[in-house]
């Protein structure tokens, strides 16, 4: 049973820069949820998709973007990377209106 | 809105030993979701366990047990005979239930170190 997974594992970026994060969702589930975690933090709701839509989004700016395709997989595109967007990005699948959110090994990403 | 706090930053025992992790939440819903989740060094979050808001019954799984008083708005975790391979952060988690049913959101803790020391 895959578990849900992430690409790339690391990437460095400068400022100003685009990136695109993939997420594959655990074998089954139908919903992503993509999470921001600064380092000694929790992580912070990005936006979650279901359906391929954009459901619910947290407190995070234009810049951040997202995607859903008919197989369930996702991407998160971040715009205009500044520094602070340094952080280990997460994604998190679950089945529809299932409230156990499994995560991925997440992204890390580094902007310079 | 919602808020969970674990107040303890940083935890270190030595092998053995039980060690409970706090977690105290706000929310103004009367229905919603607890979780813990587990964070080892590689990054990746593993879920513990999850909790409904209608049962306070407490839970027990293996070495680890969970406390959960709606009095307090408490979810605390619980490792006996702590090992060297609990070390990691230790997240709590509130999910709310939406009214429109869908799309609902964990709010984290700022999550607590563990440090198990042989």
């Amino acid at each position: 049973d895959a578990g849900v997974t992430q690409s790339p594992t690391h990437l460095i970026k400068t400022r100003g820069q685009q990136v695109t994060l993939r997420c594959s969702p655990k074998s089954g589930h139908d919903t992503v949820s993509w999470y921001q975690q600064a380092l000694g933090q929790g992580p912070q709701f990005i936006f979650q998709y279901y359906e391929e839509e954009e459901r619910q989004r947290g407190n995070f700016p234009d810049r951040f973007s997202g995607h859903q395709f008919p197989n369930y997989s996702s991407e998160l595109n971040v715009n205009a990377l500044l520094l602070g967007d340094s952080a280990l990005y997460l994604c998190a699948s679950s089945l529809g209106q299932e409230e156990t959110q499994y995560f991925g090994p997440g992204t890390r990403l580094l902007v310079l | 809105a919602q808020k969970v706090t674990q107040a303890q930053t940083e935890i270190s025992v030595v092998e053995k030993e039980d060690v409970t992790l706090d977690c105290v939440y706000e929310t103004r819903d009367t229905t919603y979701y607890l979780f813990w989740y587990k964070q080892p060094p590689s990054g990746e979050l593993v879920f513990l366990i999850r909790r409904n808001s209608f049962d306070e019954q407490n839970e027990i799984s293996g070495r680890y047990s969970w406390n959960f008083q709606k009095s307090t708005s408490s979810f605390n975790f619980t490792i006996t005979a702590s090992q060297v391979v609990d070390s990691a952060v230790y997240f709590c988690a509130l999910s709310e239930l939406r009214s429109s049913g869908s799309a609902r959101q964990l709010t984290f803790g700022s999550g607590t170190q563990l440090t198990v020391l042989p």
